[in-house]
């Protein structure tokens, strides 16, 4: 049973461009998260998706931030017009129910120049 | 409002030696869960033991155990034998019987000492 995936794994871009980030959960899991880690914190929460829906978005930045995690294929971090500060790791996790471990996987380093 | 508190932001510990990474917490929740987590180098995040709070008995995994104080809100992980791979960041999590979210500390970072 393959883990997490996430990519790419590592991204750079410049500010004002668009980063997107995917996130396949493992196989079985229908709840996907996703979090943020600055540099020298902590992850924090942004948002929950189940299947074509957004549960809880309370931890996501009210402009520029989107997320998506539709019927077939991947959950969407999108970042639009990026800043310096959005430079940080952005994990996802997933797991069968709401409830359960969240199993994570190996993060996407963003990288605004 | 749930907060997790870490206050070793680093330790240190000999390779076979026994280590207790401390962490509080702050919820007015009855049941809940708790976690730790391990980051290596390698940023990724591994599950190390989990706790669930209307539980009385301490989880343990091999190696690993932890000291749950309900009454003081207090979750603290001991690595055992500790090894060479086990230096890394070290994460207290919560996360609330109906939530979805974890609630992170900000970290212990762990260096095994050969």
């Amino acid at each position: 049973n393959a883990g997490v995936m996430q990519n790419p794994r590592h991204l750079v871009r410049r500010r004002g461009q668009e980063a997107r980030l995917r996130c396949s959960p493992m196989k079985g899991h229908s709840h996907v998260y996703w979090y943020r880690q600055l540099p020298e914190e902590g992850l924090k929460f942004m948002v929950y998706l189940q299947k074509e829906n957004i549960i809880d978005e309370s931890g996501m930045p009210k402009e520029r931030f989107s997320a998506e995690f539709p019927k077939e294929g991947p959950s969407i971090l999108r970042i639009q017009q990026v800043v310096r500060g959005d430079s940080a790791a952005y994990f996802c996790a997933s797991s069968p129910l709401a409830t359960e471990t969240q199993y994570f996987g190996p993060g996407t380093r963003l990288l605004v120049l | 409002a749930q907060t997790v508190t870490q206050s070793q932001p680093e330790m240190s510990v000999q390779e076979a030696e026994t280590v207790t990474l401390s962490c509080t917490y702050d919820t007015s929740e009855n049941n809940y869960y708790l976690f730790w987590y391990k980051q290596p180098p390698s940023r990724q995040m591994i599950l190390v033991i989990r706790q669930e709070a209307y539980k009385q008995q301490n989880a343990t995994e091999n190696r690993f155990s932890v000291n749950f104080q309900k009454a003081a809100k207090s979750f603290s992980l001991k690595i055992s034998d500790s090894q060479l791979g086990d230096t890394a960041m070290y994460f207290c999590a919560f996360m609330k019987l109906t939530g979805n979210q974890f609630y992170f500390g900000t970290g212990t970072s762990l260096t095994v000492i050969p």
